[in-house]
C-alpha cells in the first residue's frame, strides 16, 4: 500500500473551472514531486519542493498552476483555469533526498477529467 | 530538454519466456538510471536502480547499463503473467532534483 496519499482520487471539473488536488508525502520526505501521466502514458514532471520550497517547475506550471508544500499540511496542485488537455492522472511522488539516488515513492494519483 | 527514450512502445511475451526492454537518455550528464513497473490502475513502484557500468541482478530481473551510450536494459527471464504492466524508465544527473521519465514498454505476458 502506497504511504504517499493522494486525494480525491477522482475529479471531474468543467472547462474554465478550478481543480485542486492534494498530496500527503510519506513521513520523513522532504523532497515532493508533482508529475502530470497522460492517455499516451507520457510523464510530463511538472513542479518540484523540498520542505516549502519550490526547486523547480516548468513553465506551464508556473503560468496556470498554483502548487503548494506548507509545512504540518497537504502539498496542493491547483489548476487556475482546467482545459480539455489537463485531462490525465496526477501523481505526486516523495522522496527521502532531492540531489541523491533515492528512489520516488508515488502515491496513487488523482485523474482529472476536464469536460 | 533532457529525454528519456524508451523501446519497444510494447511487447508480448509468452510465459516462461524473455523480456528485453529498452532506455537511453539524450542527457550526456545523466548519472543515474531507474526501471519502475506500474500494473494498470496502480502507482509506479520502483523495480531496479543502476548507477554504475555494468549488470545488476536480483532474481529474474537483470539491468544492464553502458554509460558511454547513456542506455540501459532491463531483462525479465522466466516471464509470468503478473509481470504483465507498463515499464517506465527514469534518469537523473546527481547536480539536479529532477527525474525524467519515458513514455514506457507495455509488456503483456500470455500465459
Amino acid at each position: 500500500n502506497s504511504k504517499v496519499i493522494q486525494t480525491p482520487r477522482y475529479l471531474v471539473k468543467g472547462q474554465g473551472q478550478k481543480a485542486k488536488m492534494r498530496c500527503i508525502p510519506e513521513k520523513g520526505h522532504p523532497v515532493v514531486f508533482w508529475y502530470q501521466q497522460n492517455k499516451n502514458n507520457e510523464f510530463k514532471f511538472l513542479i518540484n519542493f523540498q520542505n516549502q520550497e519550490v526547486l523547480q517547475q516548468i513553465d506551464m506550471t508556473e503560468k496556470r498552476f498554483s502548487a503548494e508544500c506548507p509545512s504540518n499540511s497537504p502539498c496542493s496542485l491547483e489548476i487556475q483555469s482546467s482545459e480539455a488537455g489537463d485531462s490525465a492522472l496526477y501523481l505526486c511522488a516523495s522522496s527521502s533526498e532531492g540531489l541523491s539516488n533515492e528512489r520516488l515513492f508515488f502515491g496513487h494519483g488523482t485523474k482529472l477529467s476536464v469536460l | 530538454q533532457q529525454k528519456v527514450q524508451q523501446s519497444p512502445e510494447s511487447l508480448i511475451v509468452p510465459e516462461g519466456g524473455m523480456a528485453s526492454l529498452n532506455c537511453t537518455s539524450s542527457d550526456r550528464n545523466v548519472d543515474y538510471f531507474w526501471w519502475y513497473r506500474q500494473h494498470s490502475g496502480k502507482s509506479p513502484k520502483m523495480l531496479m536502480s543502476i548507477f554504475s557500468n555494468g549488470e545488476k541482478e536480483e532474481g529474474r530481473f537483470t539491468v544492464h547499463l553502458n554509460k558511454a551510450s547513456l542506455h540501459t536494459s532491463l531483462h525479465i527471464r522466466d516471464s509470468q503473467p503478473s509481470d504483465s504492466a507498463l515499464y517506465l524508465c527514469a534518469a537523473k544527473r546527481s547536480n539536479t532534483n529532477k527525474v525524467v521519465f519515458g513514455t514506457g514498454t507495455r509488456l503483456q505476458v500470455l500465459p
